[in-house]
């Protein structure tokens, strides 16, 4: 079993919709998560860190889920510009104290 | 600012060549990461620098890999001989703080294709 697993996709969606992506994680350790946006060719880059409380951050909301091992990506009212592979990271201690990564969920929004 | 840069962008080699690998961090980072993107696959770690300590390489496929970050600045990844499954996407990513904060510093990726 994967580490961290995520649905591929990709999900295809109309400007202004709303998407969620859920993405779930096996070492119950797991002390710190976030998500990283890649655009196609380019390097990851930090979006947000997800809090056990939840966050929100303009359009998108995180949550996390730890009895469920559960993280999930809301993305409110869609842009062109949204278009990306979105990765769920985990960082896990207790002997592996590394940034782990899901494999990525591809996001098209068309007009 | 500069941010994390990694040379060869692209490197196309035949098997049992070798390929070396070049990342410059972000001036101050002493934490500084080799992860490997497989085609179809999740980004995975290699390895971690702590200035010029190896701090953990567990990701390290086997011994034909070997990072050097002499003198605690920019990091090297030669890759002798490489194999045909070597092929993929090796980014560097450096942080001034270790992995606790989540904020990696990604370079845009040294693409090797092993033919």
């Amino acid at each position: 079993r994967k580490e961290v697993e995520q649905d591929p996709g990709p999900f295809n969606v109309p400007e202004g919709a709303t998407v969620a992506f859920n993405c779930t994680y096996s070492n119950s350790a797991s002390q710190s998560f976030f998500w990283y946006r890649q655009d196609c060719r380019k390097e990851p880059k930090l979006l947000m860190s997800v809090y056990s409380s939840g966050n929100e951050d303009g359009r998108f909301t995180a949550q996390l889920n730890r009895a469920s091992q559960y993280i999930s990506l809301l993305i409110r009212d869609s842009k062109l510009s949204d278009s990306a592979t979105y990765l769920c990271v985990v960082f896990s201690s207790g002997g592996y104290n590394k940034l782990i990564f899901g494999a990525g969920t591809r996001l098209a929004v068309h007009p | 600012e500069a941010g994390v840069t990694q040379f060869p962008s692209h490197s196309v080699i035949e098997k049992g060549q070798t390929v070396t690998l070049r990342c410059d961090p972000i001036s101050g980072h002493d934490n500084l990461y080799w992860y490997r993107r497989v085609m179809g696959k999740e980004i995975k770690f290699l390895l971690h620098f702590v200035k010029e300590s190896k701090q953990d390489e567990s990701g390290m496929p086997n011994n034909r890999f070997l990072a050097e970050r002499t003198g605690g600045t920019y990091s090297t990844l030669k890759v002798q001989p490489a194999e045909l499954e070597d092929s993929g996407v090796y980014f560097c990513a450096s942080s001034r703080q270790g992995f606790n904060t989540g904020e990696l510093f990604f370079g845009e990726g040294s693409r090797l294709t092993v033919l």
